[in-house]
């Protein structure tokens, strides 16, 4: 299947500073990416979907102006969480769409673990 | 809004044994529908998928199967082998834009 990295692994920071998580995928061109939350034991809950060239679209609930999605090229997304708090700690996971000899299929990133002090 | 149902929560079969994981999903639109499966600190990996326009689809040991009169999609694991304990999880889209997970089943096979 088509590669999607996410870096960094794991982040911790203290409360109040911003972190920048991206998302490349390695071995196809992405238009639309996808950031996901989760917490532990629990299932992933769509945050936004990233598109290329074009402002984010965010899910209900989900402060835009503390997860700042940026998807600049075709390759590269990237979410930044502003102001981070200790309720801001999870498991964050980009998806990627990538045309396959079946047709179009979602892939994922291997997450970040976010843990705010 | 869009859902999608998963069950059981937690599944323990002996190695060697199936597992059987079932969903239902809410927006008849769905026309795509992957599996992934979930190791610990890691992401979700993708491990068989099936559109509407088929009822089945195989791939060595995984199998799915799709319901679209009832909206359910199963998932059936035969031959069970340790390294097949993960959360797995099931989801719903249209056309793969945004997917809407299930809540996920641990499995546990035994040895």
């Amino acid at each position: 299947g088509a590669v999607v990295s996410q870096h960094p692994s794991r982040v911790i920071c203290k409360s109040g500073t911003s972190v920048k998580i991206e998302c490349r995928s390695l071995d196809f061109q992405a238009t639309t990416m996808f950031w996901y939350r989760q917490f532990p034991k629990q299932s992933l809950m769509l945050m936004a979907t990233s598109n290329e060239g074009s402002k984010a679209t965010y899910e209900q609930g989900v402060e835009k102006d503390k997860f700042l999605i940026n998807h600049a090229s075709l390759t590269l997304s990237t979410l930044t969480v502003t102001s981070a708090h200790p309720e801001d700690s999870s498991f964050y996971i980009c998806s990627a769409r990538a045309e396959t000899g079946e047709g179009e299929k979602l892939f994922f990133g291997s997450g970040t673990q976010l843990s705010v002090l | 809004g869009e859902n999608v149902e998963q069950h059981p929560s937690t599944l323990s079969v002996q190695e060697g044994d199936s597992a059987v994981i079932k969903c239902t999903y809410s927006d008849s639109a769905s026309n795509y529908f992957p599996w992934y499966k979930q190791e610990l600190g890691k992401g979700p990996q993708l491990i068989i998928d099936i559109r509407s326009n088929v009822g089945e689809k195989k791939d060595q040991r995984i199998a799915v199967t799709l319901n679209k009169t009832a909206k359910h999609f199963s998932l059936h694991i035969t031959e069970t082998q340790p390294e097949d304990s993960a959360v797995y999880f099931c989801a719903a889209s249209r056309n793969t834009g945004k997917l809407i997970f299930g809540q996920g089943t641990t499995l546990q096979v035994k040895p």
